[in-house]
């Protein structure tokens, strides 16, 4: 069973714009990641976000994390064509091996130029 | 593609048929993962590694083993390959001290 789930599954946006992207899960965590994976290649690591973090930024990107609902958005700004890609959040368990990631089914991100 | 390669990059199998994949990084890091992605499920863990001759199942494990003879080298196996098993493969290593993990380019696997 996944236990992270993206939403919403598909985004279009004009580039500039900001993207938002949201991510729920069901079980307690240590960590939560983001990942990019662009057509036919393998996974980019983005971003850790650990369970005692509230926010993290990383250029243009900034996650937040409430573990009171177990979710976590992603946010781009300014966004460019370069920036489309499909966007999976994936969390590390707390109880057991915290190496051990679980993915959502991602959100499919295109930037229009 | 932080030094990870996988072979073959691509095949096409009839069903039945044993397949191998292999992963091989660089590194000599301890820790190596095998996934499935399919559309709709994300990546999935098949098994992973913790070092040299040290295996675990993860959540779709069924009709695949694995084999770790040599730090740099994770072998994936499909027994007698089925239509179900039809995907795109993908290796992952994590560093000491993270828990980020690196993804190599992938093998697409389609049996007939």
């Amino acid at each position: 069973s996944q236990q992270g789930e993206e939403d919403p599954q598909a985004l279009s946006i004009q580039e500039g714009e900001n993207a938002t992207m949201n991510c729920s899960y069901k079980t307690s965590i240590n960590n939560l990641q983001w990942y990019r994976q662009n057509s036919g290649r393998g996974l980019v690591h983005l971003i850790l976000i650990r369970s005692n973090e509230r926010e993290k930024h990383s250029g243009r990107l900034r996650v937040t994390l409430d573990t009171s609902k177990k979710s976590s958005s992603l946010l781009i700004t300014a966004s460019r064509a370069a920036d489309t890609a499909s966007y999976f959040c994936a969390t590390a368990a707390s109880s057991g091996s915290a190496r051990q990631l679980t993915f959502g089914s991602g959100t499919q991100l295109t930037v229009l130029p | 593609d932080a030094g990870i390669t996988q072979s073959p990059r691509h095949k096409v199998t009839e069903t039945g048929t044993p397949v191998t994949l292999r992963c091989h990084q660089t590194e000599n890091h301890r820790y190596m993962y095998w996934y499935r992605q399919d559309p709709g499920h994300g990546l999935r863990l098949i098994h992973y590694s913790y070092g040299v001759k040290d295996t675990d199942k993860g959540e779709v494990s069924d009709g695949y083993s694995v084999s770790r003879s040599k730090t740099e080298d994770f072998l994936l196996t499909l027994e007698s390959a089925t239509s179900s098993q039809t995907s795109v493969y993908f290796c992952a290593i994590s560093v000491p001290g993270s828990y980020e993990q690196y993804f190599g380019p992938g093998t697409r696997l389609t049996v007939t």
